[in-house]
């Protein structure tokens, strides 16, 4: 079952901050992040295990809350080249491969 | 090589016609995925290869749709009498193994049945 994404799109300014939720009907052992640019390939950002902990990745980092079985990634002080539709991707505990969110586009303005 | 490599990059054809995509995974890793990404949609996963093991399938949207992978390595996801529908950027990925190893993308083939 695909997990759900939040907002569907997002634009904002230069240096301003966002947040993008990815949530799941099923028990999670993993969620990855990935970003995509307009007419390229998807590109890894991150996973996050099972035990609720968060990982950073320049000025991007995400939380997983197993028991709540939601991610959600956030963007500091956001730059031009974060531009792009970001996807979460859940891993079930019994699963091999991953199912991808719908997607979050996002646009940073200079 | 460096990355995931998929041939064509580019692919018309007609209606009814059959279609082969390839991809060459990064040297080493054992799991291979393809999906499907419609125009401004996410990715639809169609089929995985882990090792030696049986492929899951379960993503395959039609009997028009299979893939092999030999030796381990090069798959090839056949299309069977294309339809209009079947147009999209075909996306190969490949990785270490378990579901909890980063994936690493290919280009893509963009598939345009005319």
């Amino acid at each position: 079952q695909q997990p759900v994404q939040s907002p569907q799109a997002v634009i904002l300014r230069e240096g301003e901050d966002a947040v993008i939720n990815c949530s799941s009907s099923k028990a999670l052992y993993s969620v990855h992040w990935y970003r995509q640019k307009h007419g390229e390939a998807p590109v890894f950002l991150m996973i996050l295990l099972k035990g609720g902990e968060q990982k950073g990745h320049e000025k991007i980092s995400a939380s997983f809350n197993e028991k709540k079985q939601q991610s959600s990634l956030y963007l500091t002080a956001s730059q031009l080249s974060y531009s792009g539709t970001y996807f979460c991707g859940t891993v079930p505990g019994s699963a091999r491969q991953l199912t991808f969110g719908s997607g979050t586009q996002l646009t940073v303005l200079p | 090589g460096a990355g995931v490599s998929q041939s064509p990059s580019n692919k018309v054809t007609e209606k009814g016609k059959d279609v082969e995509l390839r991809c060459d995974p990064i040297s080493g890793h054992t799991a291979l995925y393809w999906y499907r990404q419609s125009l401004g949609q996410g990715l639809e996963f169609l089929i995985y290869f882990q090792g030696n093991s049986a492929p899951d399938k379960s993503g395959l949207p039609s009997d028009r749709f299979s893939a092999e992978r030999t030796g381990g390595s090069v798959s090839t996801l056949t299309i069977q009498r294309t339809q209009q529908e079947d147009s999209a950027v075909y996306l190969c990925a490949s990785s270490l193994g378990t579901a909890n190893q980063p994936q690493h993308f290919g280009d893509g083939t963009r598939l345009s049945i005319l």
